[in-house]
């Protein structure tokens, strides 16, 4: 049982140009979210989170978006430089629970 | 920058064999978890733990799993006898603990079961 979607397995963007990565989930009790960067042989790394009771939360080039009514997050790195390419996996939690669900990943490419 | 550390970051076992993935999670953290993740498959989470026992535990964690933190730092994974399907990389990761916070990632052990 997928609850958390990522339906882009791949995403290529130029150099200096928008990348956003999207997520969507099923599940209505998942009130915190994240994103996670992973290079190849190497642990996840926390990029960004964002609460339920926001829909905005920006740290430098990245931003996260978040609908609830729609279930579904975002992404967008601004402006996408070459080191940004990694996968990038969205995860969420649920208040009262422990566990991180995680998507399957979106693997970005940003071309010089 | 206190981080997450795994050993070894590489285990080869033979199939039917018992091995110990070993984790130093950061000090102050509370929660304690096991992930993996199969060649091209997604991240999967294993376990959950907290005030030394186990709070989640998914389908996967099965009676040939167990964690333990026998002396306050450590965080173990004990697969007692291992099948091929077990190949996978495996993460430990810690959490301070507390509302909305992010849990942090070892670098990972790749497992390989022959």
């Amino acid at each position: 049982d997928q609850q958390v979607k990522q339906n882009s397995p791949s995403l290529s963007v130029q150099e200096g140009r928008i990348s956003i990565l999207n997520c969507d989930y099923t599940n209505s009790m998942f009130d915190y979210f994240l994103w996670y960067k992973k290079y190849p042989a190497e642990g996840p790394t926390f990029l960004i989170s964002i609460s339920s009771i926001k829909d905005k939360n920006e740290d430098g080039r990245f931003t996260v978006f978040l609908n609830k009514s729609a279930k579904h997050l975002s992404l967008h790195i601004v402006p996408s430089q070459p080191g940004d390419s990694a996968v990038y996996f969205c995860a969420a939690s649920v208040y009262t629970g422990n566990q991180f669900y995680f998507g399957t990943g979106t693997s970005l490419t940003v071309i010089p | 920058e206190p981080e997450v550390t795994q050993t070894p970051s590489h285990q080869v076992t033979q199939m039917g064999q018992e091995v110990i993935l070993r984790c130093v999670p950061i000090s102050n953290h509370l929660y304690f978890y096991w992930y993996r993740q199969i060649l091209g498959q997604k991240v999967e989470f294993l376990v959950s733990f907290y005030n030394n026992e186990i709070s989640e535990k998914s389908e996967i964690f099965d009676d040939q799993f167990s964690v333990e933190r026998p002396d306050g730092s450590n965080f173990t994974l004990k697969i007692r006898s291992t099948k091929l399907e077990d190949s996978a990389m495996y993460f430990c990761a810690s959490r301070e603990g507390g509302l909305n916070t992010e849990a942090f990632f070892g670098q990972g052990t790749r497992l390989t079961v022959v």
